[in-house]
């Protein structure tokens, strides 16, 4: 079927490194991805977007790469810091009628360590 | 402002008991959903509204009962939960995707529920 998946569900790093999060995807006529950040306790918080018009898009610390040849989605984070330690999922948005739904990848545990 | 808030922050509940779930936002938003989330997993979509109409079930048992009563509130009755219902609920809000966009979702703290 149709999934949003992770290729590591963990990835450890030192302070200061680049982190790299991966995400494939399997539904071609996906064309909207969003990545959360969850921090232990709290709710899904949104870090960045990418429509599928787009290879990549640049926030604060964050960029998000779209590869739709492969059906591959990145997000990388600069001078990783311990408060960017948290579970990471990439959310696909796939057409539901009226309404689009939002699926989630399985998450990868971030640990950043000092 | 991009807040979504939830009430409670935790709720213990017996099997016979009857609970909501309270969601507010003030951003403007007219889609709203409520997603279940199990420890170590990621959230799964339950219920969708637009425009305060209910447009997605995802085959929810009947002892979940949304109520969207007006624009800003989405609230989620409980009744005759079972243990494997305990989990985290999140509420989130995004722009109604009335005009094929896709719209960013904002998610609330969420509410830990415990069935006992």
């Amino acid at each position: 079927g149709e999934s949003v998946g992770l290729h590591l569900p963990t990835l450890s790093v030192q302070e200061g490194d680049n982190s790299i999060i991966n995400c494939a995807y399997s539904n071609s006529a996906s064309d909207y991805f969003i990545w959360y950040k969850q921090e232990s306790g709290k709710g899904p918080q949104f870090i960045i977007d990418i429509r599928s018009n787009m290879d990549k898009r640049q926030g604060q610390r964050v960029t998000v790469l779209l590869n739709k040849t492969v059906k591959h989605l990145s997000l990388q984070i600069a001078a990783t810091q311990p408060g960017d330690s948290a579970v990471y999922f990439c959310a696909e948005m796939i057409s539901g009628g009226s309404n689009y739904k939002l699926t989630f990848g399985k998450g990868t545990l971030l640990t950043v360590n000092p | 402002d991009t807040e979504v808030t939830q009430t409670p922050k935790h709720l213990v509940m017996g099997m016979t008991n009857k609970k909501s779930l309270k969601c507010e936002q003030h951003m403007g938003h007219r889609a709203m959903y409520w997603y279940k989330q199990k420890a170590k997993k990621p959230p799964e979509l339950m219920f969708v509204y637009s425009y305060e109409k209910l447009s997605i079930n995802e085959s929810v048992p009947s002892r979940f009962s949304p109520e969207c009563p007006n624009s800003s509130l989405l609230n989620l009755h409980l009744h005759a939960l079972q243990p494997e219902d305990s989990a985290l609920y999140l509420c989130a809000s995004s722009q109604a995707s009335s005009s094929g966009a896709k719209e960013t979702q904002y998610f609330g703290p969420g509410t830990r529920l415990l069935v006992l």
